[in-house]
């Protein structure tokens, strides 16, 4: 069965630095999105992409995120400068865009701020 | 009032029983409507959506009704395997984001 993939699993960095995490949607879906979860709380809509642009973004994701999708493939989140707060797990979806636009999810990586 | 509202938990229930889950949604004009679950530390795995004329999965059964804004879940036999974090989530349109309840646990016991 198709599936969502994300590397790394787990990030670990200072505060300050750039981070990307990658993630490899399931091949035929057509929308793409980031979402992240603080430990112990909701999950959170990050962004959305669709046709090589973005869709729809959060409150959450201001001038220090960004996404590409630098190939036929991957899928990118980048953070430029991070934050004690930016801790939490990132998950990327995607949607193949036809009945209900169900989000498939990958496991997620985990980032840590220090 | 949040957008996506559920019973706060957790939901400790014995082997065999059956359990129901609420949820309600503020904004009226939500589109789309599903059920996941999510074990400790892992990514949410869609359970089901949830049709306007309601659904059922083997054991788990979905009810939608649009005039309350409010969703539910119900698990018959509820097996160990069942205890997770049912996060109920929906849609405002098709192909946008999500928007997630805070969850309820269950915790199925032997």
């Amino acid at each position: 069965e198709p599936e969502v993939t994300q590397t790394p699993s787990h990030q670990v960095t200072q505060m300050g630095q750039e981070v990307i995490l990658r993630c490899v949607p399931i091949s035929n879906h057509l929308y793409f999105y980031w979402y992240r979860q603080i430990l112990g709380q909701k999950v959170e809509f990050l962004v959305s992409f669709y046709n090589n642009e973005i869709s729809e973004k959060s409150e959450i994701f201001d001038d220090q995120f960004s996404v590409e999708r630098p190939d036929g493939s991957n899928f990118t989140l980048k953070i430029r400068s991070t934050k004690l707060e930016d801790s939490a797990m990132y998950f990327c979806a995607s949607s193949s865009g036809t009945g209900y636009y169900e989000q498939y999810f990958g496991p997620g990586t985990r980032l840590t701020v220090t | 009032r949040k957008e996506v509202e559920q019973d706060p938990g957790p939901f400790n229930v014995p082997e065999g029983a059956t359990v129901a889950f609420n949820c309600t949604y503020s904004n009226s004009a939500s589109q789309s409507f599903f059920w996941y679950r999510q074990d400790c530390r892992k990514e949410p795995k869609l359970l089901m959506s949830v049709y306007s004329s309601g659904n059922e999965d083997g054991r788990f059964t979905a009810q939608l009704n649009r005039a309350s804004q409010y969703i539910s879940l119900l698990i018959r036999d509820s097996k160990l395997s069942d205890s997770a974090t049912y996060l109920c989530v929906v849609a405002n349109n098709y192909g946008q984001n999500f928007v997630f309840g805070p969850g309820t646990r269950l915790s199925v016991l032997p």
